[in-house]
């Protein structure tokens, strides 16, 4: 059974620093790409970044480029999202989720929260 | 950057009646495009990805349709598990991007 299980979100101040972790099981993980998507508070969902299973190629959307870096250890199967110079407008619940082949979200983690607030 | 934009905001249907969602995309995706329903408090579920193909588990009731830029999905008969927030996104380009939703709400 596919896994995927978020954690590293909380509150942080505008300005500061967080990384999340998506931790996964059930599947080969060094064979497949992975997606952060996240959803602001009573908001739809926004794309924010994948990588594809080497971990060679990441793509990131303009609102977080030159701040967020994705990264994964496919020796730990665990997919990571560093976030700095976070602003009050990222706040939101931030997903995982795995594609099984084109860049769609196969399956998702069941999100944790990141607030920015001082 | 391709911009999707669903139709209506919100449906109000009746248990057991037709619901058809519309998703419009800013230039073509081919067929790269993907249909995710949510519930409240939880995480997104892939529905038909390809426009038309239905993932693991995803009752027949539930089709997708559609190339170019025009897509639809349908639910031939609304059960109550049915009545929830779908999200279409298309994968043909990068930025990936999703439309804003369709609430499916009992009428």
């Amino acid at each position: 059974e596919v896994q995927l299980v978020g954690s590293g979100g909380g509150l942080v101040q505008p300005g500061g620093s967080l990384r999340l972790s998506c931790a996964a099981s059930g599947f080969t993980f060094s064979n497949h790409d992975f997606h952060w998507v996240r959803q602001a508070p009573g908001k739809g969902l926004e794309w924010v970044s994948d990588i594809s299973d080497s971990g060679d190629d990441t793509d990131y959307a303009q609102s977080v480029k030159g701040r967020f870096t994705i990264s994964r250890d496919n020796s730990k199967n665990t997919l990571y999202l560093q976030m700095n110079s976070l602003r009050a407008e990222d706040t939101a619940v931030y997903y995982c989720a795995l594609s099984l082949g084109e860049p769609r979200m196969d399956y998702w983690g069941q999100g944790t929260l990141v607030t920015v607030s001082s | 950057e391709i911009v999707m934009t669903q139709s209506p905001a919100t449906l109000s249907v009746s248990p057991g009646e037709r619901a058809t969602l519309s998703c419009r995309a800013s230039q073509s995706v081919s067929g790269n495009l993907a249909w995710y329903q949510q519930k409240p408090g939880q995480a997104p579920r892939l529905l038909i990805y390809g426009a038309s193909t239905r993932a693991t588990g995803i009752p027949a009731r539930l089709s997708g349709s559609g190339s170019g830029t025009e897509f639809t999905l349908t639910i031939s008969s609304l059960q109550s598990e049915d009545f929830a927030i779908y999200y279409c996104q298309q994968y043909n380009d990068w930025p990936l991007t999703f439309g804003g939703g369709t609430t499916v709400e009992i009428k």
